[in-house]
């Protein structure tokens, strides 16, 4: 298809696991951002790259976060040792360069740490 | 900074029944204004958007919003509701960042459609 998928849909870990989420953006969509969605919550923004470089890091909520986007466009984001309030649904979004370029959203990773 | 309050957390009307869904925010700096719809176990799609000129939006499936400056609102309309808008609607404002929109997302409205 020709929309943002993420990977996998559903995860379980324990705590104190690490967990590795995917996301394949548009083809061609230079800016990812990565958005955590606790139940019964707005999107909160995690992080943002252009191409593979992270311009903004700043809601990544500990050191235990980690996103990476190498060559420009596959993104995974990494989360280590797992905590439970870390479970959420993790959106990826994508978009072209433009200001006005309006985001396209994956369906979600819906996290959950036991 | 941006923030976005959406004043009810569910809405329930009756199908058939018109809707407002409302929205307030607050910017030190011009905005952009969004409301998304979010299906179950799916991820967020557009409805519709203010970047600029008339203050009254038109999205998808009838849906309609109005820009209101002096308000700082955004309220979401639909005249006329069915059983398929049953979702959750976020309203968000933006910020340019290097180039790109950084969405703040409002807490979220569930809209209940009853028969």
């Amino acid at each position: 298809g020709a929309g943002v998928s993420q990977s996998p849909r559903y995860k379980v870990a324990k705590r104190g696991q690490d967990v590795a989420l995917r996301c394949d953006p548009i083809s061609g969509h230079v800016s990812l951002f990565w958005y955590q969605q606790a139940l019964g919550q707005g999107p909160e923004f995690l992080t943002y790259f252009q191409n593979e470089a992270q311009l903004d890091k700043s809601g990544l909520p500990s050191d235990r976060f980690f996103a990476e986007r190498p060559e420009g466009s596959v993104s995974t984001l990494k989360i280590q040792r797992t905590q439970q309030e870390d479970s959420a649904v993790y959106l990826c979004a994508s978009s072209l360069q433009q200001k006005n370029s309006p985001l396209h959203f994956g369906n979600g990773t819906r996290l959950t740490v036991t | 900074a941006q923030s976005v309050t959406q004043l009810d957390s569910q809405v329930p009307v009756f199908e058939e029944a018109p809707v407002e869904l409302r929205c307030n925010y607050s910017s030190s700096v011009s905005v952009y204004l969004f409301w998304y719809v979010q299906y179950p176990n799916q991820g967020l799609q557009l409805l519709l958007k203010y970047l600029s000129g008339s203050t009254l939006v038109k999205g998808i499936n009838g849906f309609e919003a109005e820009f209101n400056k002096s308000q700082t609102s955004f309220h979401l309309r639909k005249p006329s509701v069915h059983i398929s808008d049953t979702a959750e609607y976020f309203c968000a404002v933006s910020a340019v960042i290097q180039g790109a929109q950084k969405l703040v997302f409002g807490q979220g409205t569930r809209l209940t459609i009853n028969p």
